[in-house]
């Protein structure tokens, strides 16, 4: 069985850091593309990033809004995602889910809840 | 990249058929058979009904499909039941490498 579990969300101050991790099961981690997508409180789903599959060279790809401030990367070893976010504004307040692909999200986390706040 | 453009609200009766639209431009939807299209219940995580303009996943019943035209992509779902309402979210890659998704449709079946 697929299954994708995120942790790591909390409340943080504005400029702030924060590490999510999507850990995996039931699948070969290296062979799918995986995303980060989030969705701000009763808003709309926004893409954040890709980190790509084994056949792709684990290439990244970022959003405009988080570019130079997010990082995704990967332990295949560990058949786990994960995000680093630096320099957090008020606006990056929202639920954070890890999506496998291609395409994407043929499953999805339960997500996890980044607050910025002061 | 701004948002694709869906309808806030889209309704129909049980065994209605309903489409919903999903606008970019020639540097998304317009150029690139990515199109997916997802829907969300309430406190629930996204669930892939669509990929590639028009294959189902596996599981997805055959009263959703999908096409595309020029810049505007649509999701039709025929014979509504109370189990479709939910919101809908078109998505796209893009010709900067990125994903774009839709603004959100909110479907109800009255």
């Amino acid at each position: 069985e697929v299954q994708l579990v995120e942790s790591g969300g909390g409340l943080v101050q504005p400029g702030g850091s924060l590490r999510l991790s999507c850990a995996t099961s039931g699948f070969t981690f290296s062979d799918h593309n995986m995303d980060w997508v989030r969705q701000t409180p009763g808003k709309g789903l926004e893409w954040v990033g890709r980190s790509r599959s084994k056949t792709s060279s684990y290439t990244t790809e970022y959003a405009a809004s988080v570019k130079g401030r997010f990082i995704i990367s990967r332990d295949n070893s560990k058949k786990s995602l994960y995000l680093q976010m630096n320099a957090l504004k008020i606006e990056d307040t929202a639920v954070y889910y890890c999506a496998r692909g291609p395409p994407l999200g043929d499953y999805w986390g339960q997500g996890s809840l980044v607050t910025v706040s002061s | 990249q701004s948002a694709l453009t869906q309808p806030a609200s889209v309704s129909g009766s049980p065994g209605q058929a309903i489409a919903i639209s999903c606008t970019g431009t020639s540097s998304d939807v317009g150029s690139y058979n990515y199109v997916a299209w997802y829907q969300q219940h309430p406190g629930k995580a996204p669930k892939l009904m669509i990929y590639d303009v028009n294959n189902r996943p596996s599981g997805v019943s055959n009263r959703f499909s999908g096409s595309k035209s020029g810049n505007t992509a649509s999701l039709t779902i025929s014979g509504l039941q109370a189990e479709d309402e939910a919101d809908y979210y078109c998505c796209s890659y893009t010709s900067s490498n990125t994903l774009v998704f839709g603004s959100g449709t909110k479907v109800t079946v009255l």
